[in-house]
């Protein structure tokens, strides 16, 4: 079964500091990766995607595929940056996304 | 905000009453799905469409049908034989087509509760 995991609920930390949410799959074949964010009030929305290797608001995310992770990082963390992050591969027919249960991620000042 | 529509934005049903959710998108995506989220539990997909005429199951369809008539439209019917709707329900779509490339876009969400 396609699983993914995202193991801290909640992640607190000040600003400046960096950033880390994990993300573990567990998926048959070569899943595509991606991250999507919910600021307050707004829509979910997509922060970034592995296969574009892209850096999005100071964020990246590293595959794995040894460990099967794929973590979000960010060097400073900024008070904007508070919200919730979803991990999603996709695969499988009809390029259906499995989320995570999210973590809901702040930033103190 | 434009592109992909909900409506209503809060719906309150009475038990035993079947209830339908609006989804309309003007983004000529070929693909649409429906999500539930409840705490704790992030989003799960109740059913989705690849194409106008043909939808299938996500891992959480019982109590739940679709329609998809028009390109645009995917309604979602929560039946009295659904055990627990009370939740915010979330309809997304997307296409195959560079840049945004199986990019899901969500629409401001449906908030159901059951009294």
């Amino acid at each position: 079964a396609q699983r993914v995991t995202q193991p801290e609920k909640l992640l607190s930390v000040f600003k400046g500091a960096p950033v880390e949410l994990k993300c573990n799959y567990s998926y048959s074949g070569s899943p595509e990766l991606f991250w999507y964010v919910q600021y307050s009030r707004q829509r979910l929305q997509l922060l970034l995607r592995h296969i574009s290797r892209e850096s999005i608001k100071g964020f990246t995310a590293d595959l794995n595929k040894g460990e099967t992770s794929f973590h979000l990082k960010k060097p400073f963390a900024q008070e904007e940056d508070s919200a919730m992050y979803y991990c999603a591969p996709m695969g499988g027919g009809g390029n259906k996304l499995t989320f995570g249960t999210g973590t809901q991620l702040k930033v103190e000042l | 905000d434009g592109g992909i529509t909900q409506s209503p934005k809060y719906l309150f049903r009475k038990e035993g009453q079947n209830v339908t959710l609006s989804c309309e998108q003007n983004l000529n995506h070929d693909a649409m799905y429906w999500y539930r989220q409840d705490p704790g539990q992030g989003l799960r997909l109740i059913y989705y469409s690849q194409i106008v005429n043909d939808f299938q199951k996500g891992d959480i369809a019982e109590g739940y049908s679709v329609s998809r008539e028009k390109k645009e439209s995917f309604p979602l019917t929560v039946t009295s034989a659904q055990k627990n709707p009370t939740a915010f329900y979330l309809c997304a779509s997307s296409n195959e087509h560079y840049p945004s490339y199986n990019e899901q876009f969500f629409g401001p969400g449906t908030r159901l509760t059951v009294l």
